[in-house]
C-alpha cells in the first residue's frame, strides 16, 4: 500500500527564519512528485512537480527537491504570506494521487 | 488564474436533502476528474475518479448509490450527494488534469463545504 509521510505536522517560524519540509514515502512505480499549497477553506494549488531524483525546482522563496525515497521543500527567509499547510503527493501507479497529510506552516511576524 | 471552478463554494441544508456539486474544468478539457474528500486537520481522501463518458470509478468503502457522479461533457463534472446526513458533513474537492498522463499535476477547485443540519 502506497503510504507518504510528512514531516513535521506543523511548524512555527520568525519571519525570515529558513528551515525545511520533508515528505518521504513508499510508493510503487513512482512517476514523480508534486508539491501542493492549501490555504484554509481552499483547495491545494499547485507548486511544484519533480520527476526524477535530483532534479531540483524553484519558486520565489521555495525549493523543492527529490531523492528516491523523500522530497524536501525548502523556505528560505519565509514571510507571513508564506503561511499555509504544504501537501506533497507522488502519483502512483493507479493514477491516483496519495497525499499526506500536510505540514502546517506558520509564520509569525 | 483558475483552471478548474466548484460551484457552490458553501451549502447548508437539512438533513435528508439532496446535494449538487458542480465541477468544471476552464480552459482545457478534462476526461477525467476527481472527486476528494477532506475532514479537518486531514488530508483529502480521494473517493472516486470520474471518466466523461462512462462510469465512475468509486473508490473502496465510497457508497456509490449515496455519491453520484456525472461526468457529461469534457468540462463538467457533477457530485450529488443524495439523501444527505450530518456525516455527510464535510469539504468536497474537485480536480482535473489536462492529460491523461499520472505524472502531469492535478488542478483543484476551491471545494464546497456542506453542513448538514
Amino acid at each position: 500500500e502506497d503510504q507518504v509521510t510528512q514531516s513535521p505536522e506543523a511548524l512555527r517560524l520568525q519571519e525570515g527564519e529558513s528551515s525545511s519540509l520533508n515528505c518521504s514515502y513508499t510508493v510503487s512505480g513512482l512517476r514523480g512528485l508534486f508539491w501542493y499549497r492549501q490555504d484554509p477553506g481552499k483547495g491545494p494549488e499547485f507548486l511544484f512537480t519533480l520527476y526524477s531524483a535530483g532534479e531540483e525546482k524553484e519558486k520565489e522563496r521555495l525549493k523543492a527537491t527529490l531523492t528516491k525515497k523523500e522530497s524536501f521543500l525548502h523556505i528560505t527567509a519565509p514571510k507571513p504570506e508564506d503561511s499555509a499547510t504544504y501537501l506533497c503527493a507522488p502519483p502512483g501507479g493507479s493514477y491516483q494521487l496519495t497525499f499526506g497529510k500536510g505540514t502546517k506552516l506558520s509564520v509569525i511576524p | 488564474g483558475a483552471v478548474v471552478s466548484q460551484h457552490p463554494s458553501r451549502v447548508i441544508c437539512k438533513s435528508g436533502t439532496s446535494v449538487k456539486i458542480e465541477c468544471r474544468s476552464l480552459d482545457f478539457q478534462a476526461t477525467t476528474m476527481f472527486w476528494y474528500r477532506q475532514f479537518p486537520k486531514q488530508s483529502l481522501m480521494l473517493m472516486a475518479t470520474s471518466n466523461e463518458g462512462s462510469k465512475a470509478t468509486y473508490e473502496q468503502g465510497v457508497e456509490k448509490d449515496k455519491f453520484l457522479i456525472n461526468h457529461a461533457s469534457l468540462t463538467l463534472s457533477t457530485l450529488t450527494v443524495t439523501s444527505a446526513h450530518p456525516e455527510d458533513s464535510s469539504f468536497y474537492i474537485c480536480s482535473a488534469r489536462r492529460t491523461p498522463y499520472s505524472n502531469q499535476p492535478q488542478h483543484f477547485g476551491d471545494g464546497t463545504r456542506l453542513s448538514i443540519l
